[in-house]
């Protein structure tokens, strides 16, 4: 059982590449979220999905694009890579209900933008 | 506003020492979940507990326990007999119910260091 699968583990980019970073889950959670996890800051929400085809943003949105064409998948596109975006991304899972946000999260990807 | 508070930054105590970490939050909903997680240094986010707004019994799981508080929006989590293996970020998150419906949204808190000397 793989849970959340994040990739890649870690990214280089230079100021105004764009990349995806991917995220799939194969316990057919229906909900999604992308965090990011910053010195001092803790883990903020970037944007969410409660369903297929169904997004939304959440505190930190600027800067990032998602879209779920599929429960599965989940990946988060960065447009022009800025230096505020070096984090460390955290993919996570649940069920839409009854766990009430008892989130799975992937093992992290570590983006640098230089 | 939702919001989570853990005003300890980094912790360091000596092995077997008790140790609590500290969580304080705001909400506008009436009901409400409060989770713990943890963060080795190998980077992995690890669901400790939840708890639900209406539950307000403390509870303890081995060297770990949970007091939460509602007249003082508290959830603090205590490690009894510390040991080096629990060093690690510490985080609290409350949920962000959005009205009602489960959105599987979490506010952290900005973590807790703790550091376990030998």
């Amino acid at each position: 059982n793989a849970g959340v699968t994040q990739t890649p583990k870690f990214q280089v980019l230079k100021t105004g590449q764009s990349m995806t970073l991917q995220c799939a889950q194969d316990m057919n959670h229906e909900y999604m979220s992308w965090y990011r996890q910053d010195p001092g800051m803790g883990l903020r929400l970037i944007h969410y999905s409660v369903g297929a085809g169904i997004t939304d943003q959440g505190e930190v949105p600027n800067g990032y694009n998602v879209s779920r064409s599929t429960t599965e998948d989940f990946p988060l596109r960065l447009l022009s890579a800025a230096p505020s975006q070096t984090s460390v991304y955290f993919c996570a899972s649940s069920y839409a209900t009854g766990s009430h946000g008892e989130l799975f999260f992937g093992e992290g990807s570590r983006l640098t933008v230089l | 506003a939702q919001k989570v508070t853990q005003a300890q930054t980094e912790i360091s105590v000596v092995e077997k020492e008790d140790v609590t970490l500290d969580c304080v939050y705001e909400t506008r909903d009436t009901t409400y979940y409060l989770f713990w997680y943890k963060q080795p240094p190998s980077g992995e986010l690890v669901f400790l507990i939840r708890r639900n707004s209406f539950d307000e019994q403390n509870e303890i799981s081995g060297r770990y326990s949970w007091n939460f508080q509602k007249s003082t929006s508290s959830f603090n989590f205590t490690i009894t007999a510390s040991q080096v293996v629990d060093s690690a970020v510490y985080f609290c998150a409350l949920s962000d119910l959005d009205g009602s419906s489960n959105t599987g949204k979490l506010i952290f808190g900005q973590g807790t260091t703790l550091q376990v000397k030998p």
